[in-house]
């Protein structure tokens, strides 16, 4: 199993622009999630999903779109993106029934 | 609303030697989760240990136990045999059992152990 993967690893974008951090779980898990981690603010919980079709907004949510087509794949959208979203991004995925979040290696976003 | 502190920034311990982190929680919510995390400077998040509200007992994973006392709505982190490899920003995170399956995490204690 690989896991929770993220893609690109590293991302600089020009203020406006848009892109898509990508994640996939080969676990099956039914529990998705994005986080942001800013210097001094610990990981908030940006959107998540509690499976294929379903998604929620977590605690910041502006700026950012997400779809959950299959149970494997959780994409996180930048509309346009703003110097206040440089970041780095986890997302993480969890079974029903376990207590454990598997996390990604996260995708250090920077906007210029 | 749920609600995570932790109010030691920076914490140094020595070699061999146990050192605890706090937490602190705020929910009204009877049945919640507690976790903790912790961070190696290579960026990755990693599961440490998990509490239920509605354990018993506290819980523990080799080195790491967890200090749940529920009337205080503390759940710190004791690490003992304190080794180099536990210097990283250690995370505290909540999650109620009911409801929007969100989590909650603290803003986190950077732990530094001397040799």
């Amino acid at each position: 199993n690989a896991g929770v993967t993220q893609t690109p690893k590293f991302q600089v974008l020009k203020t406006g622009q848009s892109m898509t951090l990508q994640c996939a779980q080969d676990m099956n898990h039914e529990y998705m999630s994005w986080y942001r981690q800013d210097p001094g603010m610990g990981l908030r919980l940006i959107h998540y999903s509690v499976g294929a079709g379903i998604t929620d907004q977590g605690e910041v949510p502006n700026g950012y779109n997400v779809s959950r087509s299959t149970t494997e794949d959780f994409p996180l959208r930048l509309l346009s993106a703003a110097p206040s979203q440089t970041s780095v991004y986890f997302c993480a995925s969890r079974a029903p029934v376990s207590n454990e979040q598997f996390f990604g290696p996260g995708t250090r976003l920077t906007v210029l | 609303a749920q609600k995570i502190t932790q109010t030691q920034p920076g914490m140094f311990v020595q070699e061999k030697e146990a050192v605890t982190l706090d937490c602190t929680y705020d929910t009204s919510d009877p049945s919640y989760g507690l976790f903790w995390y912790k961070q190696p400077s290579s960026g990755e998040m990693i599961f440490l240990i998990y509490q239920g509200s509605y354990d018993q007992q506290n819980a523990t994973e080799g080195r790491y136990s967890l200090n749940f006392q529920k009337a205080r709505k503390s759940a710190n982190l004791v690490i003992s045999a304190s080794q180099l490899g536990d210097s990283a920003m250690y995370f505290c995170a909540m999650r109620e059992v009911s409801g929007t399956y969100k989590y909650i995490f603290g803003t986190g204690t950077r732990l530094k152990v001397l040799a």
